[in-house]
């Protein structure tokens, strides 16, 4: 079964540091999206992209986060600089749109960052 | 889109079925109620989504109440695996975005 792929699995920086995440979606999947989870909440969405134009990206703190989707497939998640309150779970999905009903989007295993 | 309504935490013994409850009282025409699970430290994972009709896959059962008021997550056969934070979100066919509760932890027990 395929899956939506992250790395690195866990990234310990200091604050001030750039840090930079990868997400490969499952293919064929149009759409990738980027969420932040503080541990004990649930997943907030940051941005996301249809192919490689960014669709929604309101929650994103754009002073120091960035996303790109260059060629429509893999897509970079950068925070610079690294702040402590940005220490989070970053997840991946990507979902195809269909079009017919809401999309399914699947999740990654998600990048846990730690900034001291 | 609607706000949902989850208990914090429930328990279930092993092999028994594990019955989630969500509330979705303002939820309208056309919005989907769906079910994401979270292992500790991993990704949420789908489970099932409806829309009126009560859905079935390989993982659970979802019945959603004849108002759409609420919805009932069924996992016919709980295991020690099935240990998680269960989230009910309610979405748009409008709008990609999913808005994530804090969902119900539901533990598991030998």
């Amino acid at each position: 079964e395929a899956e939506v792929a992250q790395s690195p699995r866990y990234k310990i920086t200091e604050k001030s540091q750039a840090v930079a995440f990868w997400c490969d979606p499952i293919s064929g999947h149009a759409t990738l999206y980027w969420y932040r989870q503080i541990l004990g909440q649930g997943p907030e969405l940051l941005v996301q992209f249809q192919d490689e134009s960014v669709v929604d990206d309101s929650q994103l703190p754009k002073d120091r986060f960035s996303a790109e989707r260059l060629k429509g497939v893999d897509s970079t998640l950068k925070i610079q600089p690294a702040e402590l309150g940005d220490s989070a779970m970053y997840l991946c999905a990507s979902s195809k749109r269909t079009g017919a009903s809401p999309d399914t989007q699947y999740f990654g295993p998600g990048t846990r960052l730690t900034v001291l | 889109d609607a706000k949902t309504t989850q208990p914090p935490s429930m328990d279930c013994a092993e092999g028994r079925a594990a019955n989630l409850p969500c509330n979705h009282s303002t939820i309208s025409g056309n919005e989907y109620v769906y079910w994401y699970r979270q292992i500790h430290s991993q990704g949420p994972q789908y489970i099932i989504h409806g829309l009126k009709n009560n859905e079935t896959n390989e993982m659970a059962s979802l019945i959603i109440t004849e108002d759409r008021k609420s919805s009932t997550l069924i996992l016919p056969h709980a295991t020690l695996r099935d240990t998680a934070v269960y989230y009910c979100i309610v979405r748009s066919l409008n709008t990609d975005k999913l808005i994530f509760g804090t969902g119900t932890r539901l533990q598991v027990f030998p």
